[in-house]
């Protein structure tokens, strides 16, 4: 089923570990995008990817780093987890050409840092 | 910066239309969307407006003014299901969205 899939569904940390969270997408899509939802906050950008190999800063990129070693994967790694990271986080992709850029969102994984 | 607003919340009955109003300051301008996302799942896509008036799409319409930093969106014929958040995400041209906070949309019987 084409799409976008997120690894894991749920997880519950420790503070300070460390924790990778997984997205793949097999629409050929150049551009990758992790958000995170809070409550009253909306959707709000971490990290970006405009196509294979690049990556970008997002709104509130601060104890997150990504990797975008091909065009199907976009890891999100949180290197030393805080309480302040419990969320929930999506990634989209987009076809990232032209003016139309339409994001398609993977179903989310929920994080809670204790 | 940006500033994306739109109201929290809405209640209305089953069978009648609510219009959820968004407003908007950004630094460029290349499409307004509208996402639907019920609770637990992942933002989907309702519509697309670039050009300035209304798109209508079987119960859902949506409306851009770009002089006035404003969209809405229309919600018509409401059913059960349509209980769920409504969020309003500008795209700046950069490949990237900029999203308001949602509204939650509560449908009574």
């Amino acid at each position: 089923i084409a799409g976008i899939t997120q690894a894991p569904t749920s997880q519950i940390l420790a503070a300070g570990r460390r924790m990778t969270l997984r997205c793949t997408q097999d629409m050929r899509h150049n551009a990758m995008y992790w958000y995170r939802q809070d409550l009253g906050l909306g959707l709000r950008l971490i990290h970006y990817s405009n196509t294979a190999g690049t990556t970008g800063k997002g709104e509130v990129p601060d104890g997150y780093s990504v990797s975008r070693a091909n065009t199907d994967d976009f890891p999100l790694t949180l290197a030393s987890a805080v309480p302040s990271q419990t969320s929930v986080y999506f990634c989209a992709s987009s076809a990232g050409a032209g003016d139309y850029n339409e994001q398609f969102f993977g179903p989310g994984t929920r994080l809670t840092v204790l | 910066g940006q500033n994306i607003d739109q109201p929290t919340e809405m209640t209305a009955t089953e069978g009648a239309i609510v219009q959820i109003n968004c407003t908007y300051q950004t630094s460029g301008f290349n499409g307004l969307f509208w996402y639907q996302q019920h609770a637990g799942e992942a933002p989907t896509f309702l519509s697309y407006n670039v050009l300035d008036g209304l798109e209508e799409k079987g119960r859902f319409s949506s409306f851009l003014s770009r002089s006035k930093g404003y969209s809405y969106l229309l919600l018509k014929e409401l059913q059960m299901k349509d209980s769920a958040s409504y969020l309003c995400a500008v795209s700046r041209g950069d490949y990237k969205l900029s999203f308001g906070a949602g509204t939650t949309v509560t449908v009574r019987a």
